[in-house]
C-alpha cells in the first residue's frame, strides 16, 4: 500500500527566507506527484504537477521536483511572503488513471512578517 | 477555476438519519471522487467514478454508496449517518488534460450529533 509523508508536520519562518518541503513516498511505481495548497476552511488549490519522467516544474516563485527511484519530491518557496502561510500537501497518483490520489498529511506553513 | 460545486456547504445531523452531499460539475470531466478530510488522517479517498453509472470504492468506503446518474453529478450518501462520519468532504474531478491532474470543490463540512 502506498503510503506518502510529509516532513515538517509544521514549519515557521520569517518573512524573505527560502525555503524546502519534503514529501516522501512508499512505492517508486507513480503515474504523477501533486502538490497542493489549502488555506483554512477552504479547499485545495493544486499548485504543481509532476509527471513520472519528469525531474522538476515550475511556477512562479515555486519549483517542484521529483525523484521518483528514492520516491522523494520537494517543494521549494523562493523569497517567502505571508500570503504563503497555509498547508501544503503533497499527493501521488499511483495510476494514472481512475483511482485517485494518496495524499500525505501536509506541511503546516507559517510566513512571519 | 475547474466548475465544481458541492452542497449542502455546511451541514447538522443526528445520528442515524441519511444524508445526501451533492458535487455538481459544469465541464464534463470524466473521473469523479469523493474524499473525506479528517486531523491525523489527511485525506482519504471514499469512492470515485470513472462515467455514468460506472463507480468504485475506495479506501474508506463503509457506511457510504454513491450514485452518478448524469455527467455532471455525482452524488455520496449516508445511508444512516454516525458521530464517526463527522468530517469534512470533498468532491474533485480529474482535468481534460489527460495528465492526471485532480481539482477540489470547497468541500461540505457534516457535523453528526
Amino acid at each position: 500500500k502506498q503510503e506518502v509523508t510529509q516532513i515538517p508536520a509544521a514549519l515557521s519562518v520569517p518573512e524573505g527566507e527560502n525555503l524546502v518541503l519534503n514529501c516522501s513516498f512508499t512505492d517508486s511505481a507513480i503515474y504523477n506527484l501533486q502538490w497542493f495548497r489549502q488555506d483554512p476552511g477552504k479547499g485545495l488549490t493544486s499548485l504543481l504537477l509532476i509527471q513520472s519522467s519528469q525531474r522538476e516544474q515550475t511556477s512562479g516563485r515555486l519549483n517542484a521536483s521529483l525523484d521518483k527511484s528514492s520516491g522523494r519530491s520537494t517543494l521549494y518557496i523562493a523569497a517567502s511572503q505571508p500570503g504563503d502561510s497555509a498547508t501544503y500537501l503533497c499527493a501521488v497518483n499511483p495510476g494514472g488513471g481512475a483511482d485517485g490520489l494518496t495524499f500525505g498529511k501536509g506541511t503546516h506553513l507559517i510566513i512571519q512578517p | 477555476d475547474a466548475g465544481i460545486t458541492q452542497s449542502p456547504r455546511h451541514k447538522v445531523t443526528e445520528t442515524g438519519t441519511p444524508v445526501t452531499l451533492r458535487c455538481h460539475q459544469t465541464e464534463n470531466h470524466r473521473y469523479m471522487y469523493w474524499y473525506r478530510q479528517d486531523p491525523g488522517h489527511g485525506l482519504r479517498l471514499i469512492h470515485y467514478s470513472y462515467g455514468v453509472k460506472d463507480t468504485d470504492k475506495g479506501e474508506v468506503s463503509d457506511g457510504y454508496s454513491v450514485s452518478r446518474s448524469k455527467t455532471e453529478d455525482f452524488l455520496l450518501t449516508l445511508e444512516s449517518a454516525t458521530s464517526s462520519q463527522t468530517s469534512v468532504y470533498f468532491c474533485a474531478i480529474a482535468g481534460t488534460g489527460g495528465d492526471g491532474e485532480l481539482f477540489f470543490g470547497e468541500g461540505s463540512r457534516l457535523t453528526v450529533l
